[in-house]
């Protein structure tokens, strides 16, 4: 089983919906959880950034974390098309010196006008 | 405020070239800085992490290596390039203190293909 799972999509919304983007992970020592979001031929750009379980909002954003589920979740409110991107969902361990990033290998969305 | 520059964003380097990406960092100090390869498909792989000057430490075996001369930069390097080296790489960066779960923050890559 991977450490990480997420869905590649594609997935296809119009511009206004709420989009849901999903991760799901094997390990319980996962503490820091993180979404990326990645324009095409561009760096991820860190978009939310959460410890633990509980809900993180950030204007149109809301993460999501479920750590008895180890379940993760990016909701978009009011989609835009400047929205369109790939998402990567990833976690990190805590303490000591353990830098290590686990990302999903990525959904890529596409908001349609 | 931090920014992170890689150069070039783009070089095509025939097989059995030596390579040299440069990444460097400004607006903070002694970062931790990482070099990742995304390769299309298969997410994100680390290669190689540093938390100082000097200390370099290497998650995969491969035909890379990297180094870091100053504390904001970092440097990832081949003496002869393989076909299977082609790939997006990405530098990064993270305030350092261990335990801290600081976030990391990427540059924006090079897109490196090998003929």
């Amino acid at each position: 089983q991977k450490e990480v799972e997420q869905d590649p999509g594609p997935l296809s919304v119009p511009e206004g919906a709420i989009v849901s983007l999903n991760c799901t992970y094997s390990n319980s020592a996962f503490q820091y959880f993180m979404w990326y979001r990645q324009y095409s031929r561009k760096g991820p750009e860190l978009l939310m950034y959460t410890y633990s379980s509980g809900n993180k909002e950030d204007g149109r954003f809301t993460a999501q974390v479920d750590k008895s589920s180890k379940y993760i979740s990016l909701f978009i409110r009011d989609s835009q098309p400047s929205d369109s991107a790939t998402y990567l969902c990833a976690m990190r361990k805590s303490g000591g010196s353990n830098y290590k990033l686990t990302f999903g290998k990525g959904t890529l969305l596409t908001v349609n006008p | 405020s931090q920014t992170i520059h890689q150069w070039p964003a783009t070089l095509v380097q025939p097989v059995g070239s030596p390579l040299s990406l440069e990444c460097t960092v400004e607006g903070t100090s002694n970062p931790n800085l990482y070099w990742y390869r995304q390769a299309a498909g298969r997410g994100l792989q680390l290669l190689f992490y540093s938390v100082g000057i000097g200390q370099i430490s290497s998650e995969v075996p491969q035909n890379l290596s990297a180094s870091r001369p100053q504390d904001r930069q970092f440097i990832l390097s081949s003496k002869k390039l393989l076909l299977s080296d082609s790939g997006f790489y990405l530098c990064a960066w993270s305030h350092s203190g261990k335990g801290t779960g600081q976030p990391q923050h990427f540059g924006d890559g090079t897109r490196l293909s090998i003929l």
